[in-house]
């Protein structure tokens, strides 16, 4: 059974960087077939597609955000990481990792996102 | 960008009614959409991939359908359990959520 737990801190400073990690088990972010994605949802709110990175390491961002984030992987420690830079209040959200079960280069190899995180919650503040 | 809109945003209807929820997109996305059930305090759970087809687990009173640009998502006799709110997400250009449709207990 594949499961994602997101850690991080609960508090950042605005214009500081939020950094989030999220630990895998039961699947190896290394092998082919899965995007490693982040989420994020604002009190209240819709769901907010920040990007993913795949088996290979490529990664692709939401354009919204894309000059602030970056999305790593730790393959060692089977888990990927997610850095938003300069937060201001306006980032204050719960933070998703999830698995986009993806087995190739084509949306008619998407089968949608099927494992998720229970979320974190990160408020800006200082 | 592609911009996905869901409608209506609030929708009120009793156990055992047939719901359907409206999901249209600001351009072609072909087949490429998910479904989301999210209930409170929780992270969403996938129902509905490539427009119609049923993630392994859930329910057959949930349908997908269409194409292109307008989609719906259907639930027939309606359970206690799925009074919560659902997204669409298109796959097709980047990824991008509906914004939500809460369904309620009249």
């Amino acid at each position: 059974q594949v499961q994602l737990q997101e850690s991080g801190p609960g508090l950042v400073k605005p214009s500081q960087t939020l950094s989030l990690t999220c630990n895998v088990s039961g699947d190896s972010i290394s092998s082919s077939g899965s995007h490693w994605t982040w989420i994020r949802q604002h009190p209240g709110k819709g769901l907010e597609w920040i990007g993913y990175i795949s088996y290979s390491g490529t990664t692709h961002y939401n354009p919204s955000l894309k000059s602030r984030v970056i999305i790593s992987e730790d393959p060692s420690q089977n888990q990927f990481s997610l850095k938003l830079s300069s937060v201001t209040a306006a980032d204050t959200a719960v933070y998703y990792c999830a698995r986009e079960d993806y087995r190739g280069n084509a949306p008619s190899y998407c089968y949608g996102m099927d494992v998720w995180g229970q979320g974190t919650t990160v408020t800006v503040s200082s | 960008d592609v911009q996905m809109t869901q409608s209506p945003s609030t929708l009120s209807a009793s156990v055992g009614d047939r719901v359907t929820i409206t999901c249209r997109a600001s351009q072609n996305i072909g087949n490429w959409l998910a479904w989301y059930q999210q209930k409170p305090g929780k992270a969403p759970n996938l129902l509905i991939y490539r427009a119609s087809t049923l993630e392994s687990g859930v329910p057959s009173r949930f349908s997908g359908s269409g194409s292109g640009t307008e989609f719906s998502l259907t639930i027939n006799s309606l359970q206690p359990d799925d009074f919560a709110t659902y997204y669409c997400q298109q796959y097709n250009d980047y990824r991008t959520f509906g914004q939500g449709t809460t369904v309620e207990i009249k």
